[in-house]
């Protein structure tokens, strides 16, 4: 059963960079059964899919964030990170990681409980 | 991208109704459709996956039906803790994106 748990600053300055990261437990990040990836929900509203990393490295973004986004893995640490560089207001929300299932569709199987992160000055 | 249409936004019901929510996309998903069950305060759970494939635990009031582009979910005997907002999400291809919810409340 795997387990999923966000940290990271709960309060980010506007135009700086958000940053969480993901700790994993129950299973490894090596295993090519799952992308890793990131969803976030503003506060009343809905889901949005951010991005995936792979085991292999590769990394899947939502075209909505433009280039701001970047997912890495630390494999030695079966962790996996995400940043949002110039952040707004509009990126006030209740951050998620999940798990993608690699095949047969990319079905969210675990989530984290969410970390909070309020952009403001 | 493919846009995901959930309707309807929100359904007042009593426990034992029968609900009934839909999910249209904007092009064909084969049968690549989950469906998620959030309460406040938590994450989203996966009930259904592969449109119509029950999840693990799930109890079997929950059911999916449909392919392509439209999809049903439905629940039977509405329970006390059903009421939630529920999120259709296709899982065909990226970007993954999720319809804008269905709330069930209280009648």
């Amino acid at each position: 059963q795997l387990q999923l748990q966000e940290s990271g600053p709960g309060l980010v300055k506007p135009s700086e960079t958000l940053s969480l990261t993901c700790s994993v437990s129950g299973g490894s990040i090596s295993s090519n059964s799952y992308y890793w990836g990131w969803i976030r929900q503003p506060p009343g509203k809905g889901l949005e899919w951010i991005g995936n990393i792979y085991y292999s490295g590769s990394t899947y973004n939502n075209p909505s964030l433009k280039s701001r986004v970047t997912i890495s893995m630390d494999t030695s640490k079966n962790q996996y990170s995400l940043k949002v560089k110039s952040v707004t207001a509009a990126d006030t929300a209740l951050y998620y990681c999940a798990t993608f299932r690699a095949a047969g569709g990319a079905t969210i199987d675990y989530w984290g409980q969410g970390a909070l992160v309020t952009v403001s000055s | 991208d493919i846009q995901m249409t959930q309707s309807p936004s929100s359904v007042s019901a009593s426990v034992g109704d029968t609900v009934t929510i839909t999910c249209r996309a904007s092009q064909g998903l084969s049968s690549r459709l989950a469906w998620y069950q959030q309460k406040p305060g938590k994450a989203p759970k996966l009930l259904i996956y592969g449109a119509s494939s029950l999840q693990s635990g799930v109890p079997s009031r929950f059911s999916g039906t449909g392919s392509w582009t439209d999809f049903t979910l439905t629940i039977s005997s509405l329970q006390p803790e059903d009421f939630a907002t529920y999120y259709c999400q296709q899982a065909s291809s990226f970007p993954l994106t999720f319809g804008g919810g269905t709330k069930v409340e209280i009648k």
